[in-house]
């Protein structure tokens, strides 16, 4: 696609449930990233996948966030048992090349809001 | 890891002036971008600057990696520029990854 695609745009969730949010990259970018930003703040890192390697998932905030790329392209980041304090917009990003340089593009985020 | 600060972290302008944001790290990067966030969430690139000088219409920005700090600058402000402007680096030791700094939230008036 001509950007990187994020669904659901919004999501309403109770608290306990699980949530799967969906990010499709920029056709043949190789870099892919999520971030969170929660109300009035910055942009957190939580998950960059980059090829084949193995993801650095370091920015993870708790064992119930996971994340996973299928076939290089598409990636899915999950919350499962969600909680209050998960609520944020969560944003995909992607990098063209294999290296790590060169600019990142953001999509328009999931916005959680968890009751 | 790497520290990323911006300043100032608000300014209100009046539309028509001129102004100047910046970004300062604490370490080499051989990524850094400037990005504006909209009023609608979306962020928007502005630079991908890890060195020198670029412009793009009534935006420049600068980055002097040696001294680790880069500045955006915008001139005849308008309403439209309004919203949070964001640094991002990445360093050398950790590239891939990159910090946001905490932003700078313009307002421009009428």
């Amino acid at each position: 696609g001509a950007g990187v695609s994020q669904s659901p745009s919004n999501k309403v969730t109770e608290k306990g449930k699980d949530v799967e949010l969906r990010c499709d990259p920029i056709s043949g970018h190789t870099a892919l990233y999520w971030y969170r930003q929660s109300l009035g703040q910055g942009l957190e890192f939580l998950i960059y996948f980059q090829g084949n390697s193995a993801p650095d998932k370091s920015g993870l905030p708790s064992d119930r966030f996971s994340a996973e790329r299928t076939g290089g392209s598409v990636s899915t980041l999950t919350i499962q048992r969600t909680q209050q304090e998960d609520s944020a917009v969560y944003l995909c990003a992607s990098r063209p090349g294999s290296g790590n340089t060169g600019e990142l593009f953001f999509g328009e985020g999931s916005r959680l809001t968890v009751l | 890891g790497i520290q990323v600060e911006q300043s100032p972290p608000d300014l209100i302008l009046q539309e028509g002036a001129n102004s100047t944001l910046r970004c300062n790290f604490s370490d080499s990067v051989n990524n850094l971008q400037w990005f504006h966030q909209n009023p609608w969430g979306q962020l928007i690139n502005l630079f991908y600057i890890p060195s020198g000088t670029k412009q793009n219409g009534r935006l420049s920005a600068t980055t002097v990696a040696t001294e680790r700090y880069s500045l955006l600058y915008i001139s005849s402000s308008q309403t439209t520029d309004s919203g949070v402007y964001f640094c991002a680096v990445e360093p050398n030791t950790n590239a891939g990854k990159s910090t946001f700094g905490d932003g700078t939230t313009l307002t421009v008036k009428p």
